[in-house]
């Protein structure tokens, strides 16, 4: 099993560009999150997906959309990307969001906005 | 106030000696409390959760949690040189949030 994965691994961007970012996970996992993490700041979600179908904003959600294309995968993207959206991006995925399974995390995706 | 409290460190201890790392949270509905360890450039990892009052052991880690007064701590005996990373700690409540992370070093 892969676990959970990330494309891309790292990118460069210039202001205003977009990308998504791409999750995929192995485990039949119901719920999928975003973070970003920053220096000093920690892990911050940004998006999550209770279950297929359903997506909620997180702690920092502006500037950013996902999509749950099915059970599997889970997009991060950024419409027109500003420096501030500079970190490193984590996917997670958890058996279920209801408090008692822990989070499995991707290698990341280290992003540049220039 | 912060969801998660933790002391960014850095925290340096010898190897051999026991590492006491700690964290408080706010949500008194928090039902879950867990330890991730992220090495440097790397994705984080979990080591160990704990959902009830008391200690919690496992091999050379113990995760110890007081609900009354909202405090969940880990502590690692032996220290080892690889068991030097950030530890993170996170807590289950309405959401699933981390505190900022603890800097551990151990020093051969």
């Amino acid at each position: 099993n892969a676990g959970v994965t990330q494309t891309p691994k790292f990118q460069v961007l210039k202001t205003g560009q977009s990308m998504t970012l791409q999750c995929a996970q192995d485990m039949n996992h119901n719920s999928m999150y975003w973070y970003r993490q920053d220096p000093g700041m920690g892990l911050r979600l940004i998006y999550y997906s209770a279950s297929e179908g359903t997506t909620d904003k997180g702690e920092v959600p502006n500037g950013y959309n996902v999509s749950r294309l099915n059970k599997r995968e889970f997009s991060l993207r950024l419409e027109s990307a500003a420096p501030s959206q500079t970190s490193v991006y984590f996917c997670a995925s958890s058996e279920s969001g209801t408090g008692a399974h822990e989070q499995y995390f991707g290698p990341g995706t280290r992003l540049t906005v220039t | 106030q912060k969801e998660v409290e933790q002391n960014s460190g850095p925290l340096s201890v010898p190897e051999g000696a026991i590492a006491s790392l700690n964290c408080t949270y706010s949500d008194r509905g928090s039902q879950s409390f867990f330890w991730y360890r992220q090495y440097s450039g790397k994705s984080p990892e979990l080591i160990m959760f704990i959902y009830s009052n008391g200690d919690k052991e496992d091999g050379r880690f113990t995760a110890q949690l007081n609900k009354a007064s909202q405090y969940v701590s880990l502590l690692i005996r032996d220290s080892q040189p690889s068991d030097s990373a950030t530890y993170l700690c996170a807590v289950n409540g309405n959401q699933f949030y981390f505190g900022t992370g603890t800097s551990l070093t151990v020093i051969p």
